[in-house]
């Protein structure tokens, strides 16, 4: 199994505050996503990067794709209450079914 | 549209007992996938099915199986349960880039 190995693994923070995850792997991903899941319910994807180098914006939420697709990272600005969350990423397999392997997840609180 | 439904919510099993997971999905997709998510480890792909009467066994399959009779429905067994089968158990459907989940279902292991 590749792992998908993500930093930090837990992060509490105050609303206001700057952060960014990162999600690390020992081979290229043809392509990643992100995923949010909020307590007692399932992931829900944010967004999915392809091309090295690429860097998408959500609002408030900044994804980068490593130059060498073998990494990535999630940066959040001034962060709120809703953001809270596990950040999980995922790496998408090749082939018909689109197979997701998921990192170990960043479990992130913002408190007011 | 109600999405992905997952049944029961909450299970709570003896070691050996068995009991069958559903999942079920109105977007007409056809791909399914069950996965089960333990603390630090993320989600772990257990079975998929990329169509009615298909499966295929992903990271984790060992101690389950899984049916899919109807396009809609996607069906995790659990024979003879152990305690490292506890977990929280997800189910997902997609037809392209974004997998869809279920609400998950809670599973503990006496």
């Amino acid at each position: 199994t590749q792992l998908l190995e993500q930093s930090p693994q837990f992060l509490s923070i105050q609303e206001g505050e700057n952060l960014t995850v990162y999600c690390n792997s020992s081979s290229v991903f043809s392509s990643l996503q992100w995923y949010r899941q909020e307590p007692g319910e399932g992931p829900v994807l944010l967004v999915t990067v392809v091309t090295g180098g690429e860097v998408k914006k959500l609002k408030r939420l900044t994804f980068q794709f490593g130059d060498a697709r073998k990494d990535s990272s999630l940066h959040i600005t001034a962060a709120q209450p809703g953001d809270t969350g596990l950040y999980l990423c995922a790496r998408r397999s090749t082939g018909t079914a689109s197979k997701l392997t998921f990192g170990t997840g960043t479990r992130l609180q913002v408190t007011l | 549209n109600a999405g992905v439904t997952q049944t029961p919510k909450f299970r709570v099993l003896k070691t050996g007992q068995s009991m069958t997971l559903l999942c079920a999905q109105d977007m007409n997709h056809e791909y399914m996938y069950w996965y089960r998510q333990d603390p630090g480890m993320g989600l772990r792909l257990i079975h998929y099915s990329v169509g009615e009467g298909t499966t295929a066994k992903g990271e984790v399959p060992d101690g389950y199986n899984v049916s899919r009779l109807k396009k809609q429905n996607f069906l995790l067994g659990l024979e003879s349960a152990a305690p490292s089968q506890t977990s929280v158990y997800f189910c997902a459907s997609s037809q392209g880039n974004e997998q869809f989940f279920g609400p998950g279902t809670r599973l503990t292991v006496l």
